[in-house]
């Protein structure tokens, strides 16, 4: 089955203490992104990457980490995360957006809490 | 502001009735993508429309696209209870940047 795979779902964690949330896919997708979700406004995209050891700044990439060292996967880090950073975070990935055909698929969301 | 705008941003009507959304974008686009979310479940994709189209169907949902306004719209006709849900639009250019909008959340009745 396709799919995007984010782990946690749900997390929990104090300011200043160092988290990762993973993202994998296997549909050999080039391009992958994060984005966070607010209330009130929409998705933010934070960073994306076109391939495996490229990647580019979103709207909103401060604070946060990523790398691409294989095509599959995509992992957030938040090196020392603060309250502003609780939000609601997806992870998506599709075709090269240069192809044309976007068609973008998401992970279920990961739930952080930054107390 | 983001780029993508959805207007109304709520909207309710009674199950088979049409609902109609509207999405703004600043910026030329290589195209243009719909996709709904369910409360706080991840989002899935509706519809894409390329930017030298402009007008698209699949099932029930009928998008349009003005370039020269930079604006779309999806339609939903006979609309369910089942539609209930927030409607995203979506823009991507060639280099990878994607812009979602405020999204609309959608009520249908019973």
């Amino acid at each position: 089955e396709a799919q995007v795979t984010q782990n946690p779902r749900y997390l929990i964690t104090v300011t200043g203490k160092k988290l990762t949330v993973t993202c994998s896919q296997n549909m050999n997708h080039e391009y992958m992104s994060w984005y966070r979700q607010d209330p009130g406004l929409g998705l933010r995209q934070i960073y994306y990457s076109m391939n495996v050891e490229v990647t580019d700044k979103g709207d909103v990439p401060e604070g946060y980490k990523v790398s691409r060292k294989e095509k599959r996967n995509f992992p957030l880090i938040l090196e020392s995360p603060s309250p502003n950073q609780t939000s609601l975070y997806f992870c998506a990935s599709s075709r090269n957006p240069g192809q044309g055909n976007t068609e973008a698929f998401f992970g279920q969301g990961t739930r952080l809490t930054v107390v | 502001s983001q780029q993508g705008e959805e207007d109304p941003q709520a909207l309710s009507i009674q199950e088979g009735e049409n609902a109609t959304m509207n999405c703004s974008y600043k910026t030329s686009i290589n195209n243009l993508q719909w996709y709904r979310q369910n409360s706080g479940r991840g989002l899935v994709h509706l519809i894409l429309i390329r930017s030298n189209e402009r007008e698209k169907h699949s099932g029930r949902l009928r998008v349009t696209l003005d370039t020269s306004k930079k604006s779309s719209s999806l339609l939903i006709t006979a609309s369910r209870a089942a539609d209930t849900a927030s409607y995203f639009c979506a823009t991507n250019t060639n280099a990878g940047k994607s812009t979602f909008g405020d999204g609309t959340t959608l009520t249908v009745k019973p």
